[in-house]
């Protein structure tokens, strides 16, 4: 258990819909970081949060949006969403040197 | 865009027999990680390497860094089924930074 909690762990939707992922970091964890993994780009960063604001910005599409709460847990924002966004969307939080995972929510676009 | 090249892609190989994975990128990194992941989970650090020709140990994994800085290695001695899994390996521009590039990945197969 790497003591980043992610919910839901699996989610099917329709084309078009919106969803929300949430990540809560490990406890004491300033940064968040969300990373997209599929089958044909591998693990891809998106986007990280350090104590609630923007730090750093990777391969995230517009339709896409995160946000960072007061209470350090975290929120990805899907819209629109398209097939090709089916994936394994993982949140993480770093330690020290150490980021640690947590077990991804599974999303499938139908 | 970085690009980080790991090979074999796929690795299916004997409980006891040796193995290397290689992690290669013209780009120069800062860190180098490696991960291995499990069905279900998400990755795990295994080991960060961050001068170039670093070797570091872990039990039966030996991790070495590149001189320059741009490519790694895994060896696994006398593999067990245990390290069957996904090994993956990440570059990091600014050492502890969180803009991971992550590699490819290699699918490891020990059968007993």
């Amino acid at each position: 258990d790497s003591g980043v909690t992610q919910t839901p762990k699996h989610l099917i939707t329709a084309t078009g819909q919106r969803v929300t992922l949430r990540c809560s970091p490990r406890s004491g964890d300033l940064s968040v970081y969300w990373y997209q993994q599929s089958l044909d780009q591998g693990l891809q960063f998106l986007i990280q949060y350090y104590n609630g604001e923007e730090r750093a910005k990777g391969n995230i599409l517009e339709r896409f949006s995160a946000q960072q709460f007061p209470d350090l847990h975290s929120e990805l924002n899907l819209s629109s969403l398209e097939l090709g966004d089916s994936a394994l969307y993982f949140c993480a939080s770093r330690s020290g040197n150490t980021i640690y995972f947590g077990e991804g929510s599974w999303l499938t676009v139908v | 865009t970085q690009l980080l090249e790991q090979s074999p892609q796929f690795l299916s190989i004997q409980e006891g027999e040796n193995l290397t994975v290689y992690c290669n990128s013209s780009s120069v990194f800062s860190s180098l990680q490696w991960y291995r992941q499990e069905p279900g989970e998400g990755p795990v650090l295994l080991v960060t390497v961050v001068t170039g020709g670093e070797v570091k140990k872990l039990k039966r994994l030996t991790f070495q860094f590149g001189d320059a800085r741009k490519d790694s290695s895994l060896h696994i001695t006398a593999a067990q089924p245990g390290d069957t899994g996904l090994y993956l390996c990440a570059g990091g521009t600014n050492f502890g930074n969180e803009k991971l590039t992550f590699g490819t990945g290699t699918r490891l197969t020990i059968i007993p």
